[in-house]
């Protein structure tokens, strides 16, 4: 099966420091899902990804889909306390089988 | 309403113990899932449910049996479980089961086998 890799595993900012994790496969994906889990909870869907060199954004958080469908970005600008979790891509295969990518754990000191 | 809810919320076991974990949607949904997460790494999909019948099981132990009684419920029982198990199971539900439906998924139940 598809397989997704996330860097960095983990990521500390200060406060106000923007922070991005990556997401790449070596295959091209059908579409690109990111999840935000808090310390002690379950994945919360952010957004979704469809076609190729898209970008959304929502407030403080841009999310980009690469040209060729294999790779992903999540960039926060001016982190919060609030924005601490792990952030996980993840892509669906058939079935809405959802694999995930390892997850960047974001620790935000104030 | 976009809430699946799970019970319990915290589950201690023995290892000659029969248990269930238990997972409701009233969103109309008619794909539902489990999922496995160990601490510090993503979820694993372990079985997919469409329209009430098991669709995917992704060659998960049989000490873990999976049932669907409804559209609206989803349980995991548990039996002989093995130290390893221990982990945050969660369950998810979609409208259906194709690819780029969104997930929702339950608060998870933490499970912990002595």
């Amino acid at each position: 099966g598809q397989q997704v890799m996330q860097i960095p595993q983990y990521q500390h900012v200060q406060e106000g420091e923007d922070f991005t994790t990556y997401c790449n496969s070596s295959t091209t994906l059908s579409n690109i899902q990111w999840y935000k889990q808090r310390p002690g909870g379950h994945p919360v869907f952010l957004i979704q990804l469809v076609k190729s060199g898209e970008v959304k954004k929502q407030k403080r958080l841009t999310f980009q889909f690469g040209e060729a469908k294999k790779n992903s970005s999540l960039h926060i600008t001016a982190t919060q306390t609030t924005d601490v979790g792990t952030y996980f891509c993840a892509s669906n295969n058939a079935g809405n089988m959802l694999t995930f990518g390892g997850g960047t754990r974001l620790m935000v000191k104030p | 309403d976009t809430e699946v809810t799970q019970t319990p919320k915290h589950l201690v076991m023995g290892m000659t113990n029969k248990k269930s974990l238990k997972c409701e949607q009233h969103m109309g949904h008619r794909a539902m899932y489990w999922y496995k997460q160990k601490a510090k790494k993503p979820p694993e999909l372990m079985f997919v449910y469409s329209y009430e019948k098991l669709s995917i099981n992704e060659s998960v132990p049989s000490r873990f049996s999976p049932e669907c009684p409804n559209s609206s419920l989803l349980n995991l029982h548990l039996h002989a479980l093995q130290p390893e198990d221990s982990a945050l199971y969660l369950c998810a539900s979609s409208q259906i089961a194709v690819k780029q439906e969104t997930q929702y998924f339950g608060p998870g139940t933490r499970l912990l086998v002595l």
